[in-house]
């Protein structure tokens, strides 16, 4: 596709209930992010992939958060037992090698009940 | 890790006017990118300007400025003849291997 595509756009979940998060980066994007905004904050670094190698997950916050990127393209975030404090934008980025500007998807807003 | 910090959570400005905003930065590299983003109220964010560290010319973009400077690690954003569309959130960010931002700066541009 043309740009970095995220789904859902948008996810509703009851607390306690498993979510997974989808990016589809730009086709030959070597690189890609996933960071957490909070409403009317910048967004926080998760993790950082490198085609399927996951080289930083130390802006995880806790162990109910996983990342994978197993053929090297599409990536899946997935949060287990949701908790209020989730609810944020999850925005997913990603680069071409050699070229550090990294372009955004639209972002999946995450609301948890 | 590096770390970036935006001191301005609002700022205002008259159309037609100019508007500086500020950011600084800490990293123990010495070869990093610096980015200015902005994202409107749709959510996706957009490159504004990029600045290699290297590279001691000041990046411009069209009305988009930065003064950068490294020994101070501080890398403001100066936007000139401010138009309604650049109304809002302005993100700072640096890249060493991964990418980091700041709090951002609200925008508001005044007809």
């Amino acid at each position: 596709g043309a740009g970095v595509s995220q789904s859902p756009r948008y996810k509703v979940a009851k607390r306690g209930q498993d979510v997974a998060l989808r990016c589809d980066p730009i086709s030959g994007h070597v690189s890609l992010f996933w960071y957490q905004q909070a409403l009317g904050q910048g967004p926080e670094f998760l993790t950082y992939f490198q085609n399927e190698a996951q080289l930083d997950k130390s802006g995880l916050p806790s162990d109910r958060f996983f990342a994978e990127r197993p053929e090297g393209s599409v990536s899946t975030l997935k949060i287990q037992r949701t908790q209020q404090e989730d609810s944020a934008v999850y925005l997913c980025a990603s680069s071409l090698v050699g070229d550090p500007e990294a372009f955004f998807g639209q972002g999946t807003r995450l609301t948890v009940v | 890790a590096q770390t970036v910090t935006q001191s301005q959570p609002e700022m205002s400005v008259q159309e037609a006017e100019t508007v500086t905003l500020s950011c600084t930065y800490d990293t123990s590299e010495s070869d990093y990118y610096l980015f200015w983003y902005k994202q409107p109220p749709s959510r996706q964010m957009i490159l504004v300007i990029r600045q290699e560290a290297y590279k001691q010319q000041n990046a411009t973009e069209n009305r988009f400025s930065v003064n950068f400077q490294k020994a101070a690690k501080s890398f403001s954003l100066k936007i000139s003849d401010s138009q309604l569309g650049d109304a809002a959130m302005y993100f700072c960010a640096i890249r060493e291997w991964d990418m980091r931002f700041g709090a951002g700066t609200r925008l508001t541009v005044k007809p």
